[in-house]
């Protein structure tokens, strides 16, 4: 079993669709939680962040960490066609063996259709 | 002007040949970063470097050696290539070692004949 699941999907949604996406984890050493986004034959660029529980929001874009269920979301609102890519939660710790390191989900393949 | 850029972004080689990638960050940053991506999407970190000094190596068959000339620059070589090994490899780089903002590199993808 991995560290970090996440569904690949692939989802389809509606143009103006809230898309919800998520990751869980067992690694309870995780404290930073991001979201990268990755356009096809691109590489991932990272969308938002999250330090340890809470909730964040950017435009369009709301991520949640749930730490005590070791659950984090990524939702979109309004969602366009040009939102259409793969989404990857990734984690790091503050210390130990996960320090510096990312582990990402497998990606979840979304695409919005007009 | 591309912040993380890779050469070659296309390899196509056969099974038993070496080859190498390369990578260059313009931004300034102490960390750089090999990660793989399989035909499944997963993307895992194979080697990082910090200031030229090797600080994550991953479980990654030792026919794979990097080498950092510089804090700018992040080799990856390849030695003896296996049909496993094709992948798209991606150079990515953050601040300093305890970043977790990394900025990825197009990637280089490998196929292996």
């Amino acid at each position: 079993q991995e560290e970090v699941e996440q569904d690949p999907g692939p989802l389809s949604v509606p143009e103006g669709a809230i898309v919800s996406l998520n990751c869980t984890y067992s690694n309870s050493a995780f404290q930073y939680f991001m979201w990268y986004r990755q356009y096809s034959r691109k590489g991932p660029e990272l969308l938002m962040y999250t330090y340890s529980s809470g909730n964040k929001e950017d435009g369009r874009f709301t991520a949640q960490v749930d730490k005590s269920s070791k659950y984090i979301s990524l939702f979109i609102r309004d969602s366009q066609p040009s939102d259409s890519a793969t989404y990857l939660c990734a984690m790091m710790g503050a210390g130990g063996t996960s320090y510096g390191k990312l582990t990402f989900g497998q990606g979840t393949i979304l695409t919005v259709h007009p | 002007d591309t912040a993380v850029s890779q050469t070659p972004k296309y390899l196509v080689t056969q099974m038993g040949n070496d080859k190498s990638i390369k990578c260059e960050q313009n931004l300034g940053h102490d960390t750089m970063y090999w990660y793989k991506q399989d035909s499944k999407k997963f993307l895992k970190i194979m080697f990082s470097y910090n200031n030229k000094e090797l600080i994550i190596n991953e479980t990654v068959p030792n026919r794979f050696s990097p080498k950092s000339p510089d804090k700018a620059h992040l080799n990856l070589h390849i030695n003896s290539l296996e049909l496993g090994d094709s992948a798209v490899y991606f150079c990515a780089s953050s601040q300093d070692r305890g970043s977790n903002e990394q900025y990825f590199g197009p990637g280089t993808r490998l196929t292996v004949t």
